[in-house]
C-alpha cells in the first residue's frame, strides 16, 4: 500500500483559477514537507509543517497556503494560478527531532499545468 | 548561488561495473546532514543512504556506500555492481540545522545526474 498519497496525479488549470492539492501519509511521521520541481530545475523547499503547525516558510508567494486538516494530511492550496506555477509539487514526510533529521519520504508528485 | 551542485549531469556505465557519483555542497554549519535519492520514471523520489556530518563511519546500504571528504565538502555515491534497474537520475541534498535553533527539515537539492546502465 502506497505509505504517501498525493491526489491527483496530473492536474490541468486556467490561469486565475484556483487548485488544491492533497497530500497524506501512512508513515506516522511528525512533520511533513512539500517541495516543487520546475522544468530543468532541481527540488525547491516549498514549507514544512511538524505537528500541524508551520516550522519553515520558503516560498515568497501568499498564493501558495499549505492545510493541515489532520496530522498526517498536509494539503496545498494555489490561488491564482500563473502559468509559472506549472511543475511537479512533491509531498514528503519525515520523523523530525529537534537537531537531527531522518531520511524524508517522497510522495509520487502532482504534476499541475496551468494553461 | 547554488549550495549543492552535481558537476555530472549524465553518467553511463555497463551492467556489473561500479558507479561514482560526485557532489559538492557548501555550508556553514557544523552540524549538517547529507542525503542521496534516487528518482524513478514513475515520479517516486526513493531514499538511498544518509551521511551526517558528525559521522566517521563509511556509511553503506546495499550495494550503496558513500565517501564523505569533510574538509572539502564533498560527498560522492558509490553503486557497485550496477544492474539495468539502477538508471534513474540521482540527487544529492543537504540538511543543515537552522540558525534559528528551531525545526525546518528543510532539504536544499542538486540538480540530479541521470544514470544509464548499458546491458
Amino acid at each position: 500500500d502506497p505509505k504517501i498519497i498525493q491526489k491527483p496525479k496530473y492536474l490541468v488549470a486556467v490561469t486565475g483559477s484556483e487548485k488544491i492539492l492533497i497530500c497524506e501519509q501512512y508513515l506516522g511521521h511528525n512533520a511533513m514537507y512539500w517541495y516543487r520541481q520546475s522544468a530543468k530545475k532541481p527540488l525547491e523547499f516549498m514549507f514544512s509543517y511538524s505537528y500541524q503547525k508551520l516550522m519553515d516558510n520558503q516560498t515568497a508567494s501568499s498564493r501558495f497556503q499549505p492545510q493541515s486538516s489532520k496530522k498526517n494530511h498536509l494539503d496545498l492550496q494555489i490561488t491564482a494560478l500563473k502559468p509559472d506555477d506549472s511543475a511537479t509539487y512533491f509531498c514528503a514526510s519525515s520523523q523530525e527531532i529537534l537537531g537531527s533529521s531522518y531520511e524524508q519520504y517522497f510522495g509520487p508528485g502532482t504534476r499541475l499545468t496551468v494553461l | 548561488a547554488q549550495k549543492v551542485i552535481q558537476v555530472w549531469s549524465t553518467a553511463s556505465r555497463q551492467e556489473g561495473e561500479e558507479l561514482t557519483l560526485d557532489c559538492s555542497y557548501e555550508t556553514s554549519q557544523v552540524l549538517y546532514h547529507l542525503f542521496w535519492y534516487k528518482h524513478l520514471l514513475s515520479g517516486e523520489m526513493v531514499f538511498l543512504i544518509r551521511q551526517m556530518s558528525s559521522s566517521t563511519a563509511k556509511e553503506r546500504s546495499g550495494r550503496y556506500s558513500v565517501v564523505f571528504q569533510k574538509s572539502l565538502k564533498s560527498i560522492s555515491l558509490v553503486i557497485s555492481a550496477l544492474q539495468p534497474d539502477d538508471s534513474g537520475k540521482y540527487f544529492c541534498a543537504l540538511w543543515e540545522l537552522p540558525n534559528t535553533g528551531g525545526l525546518s527539515g528543510k532539504l536544499t537539492f542538486g540538480e540530479g545526474t541521470q544514470v544509464t546502465v548499458i546491458s
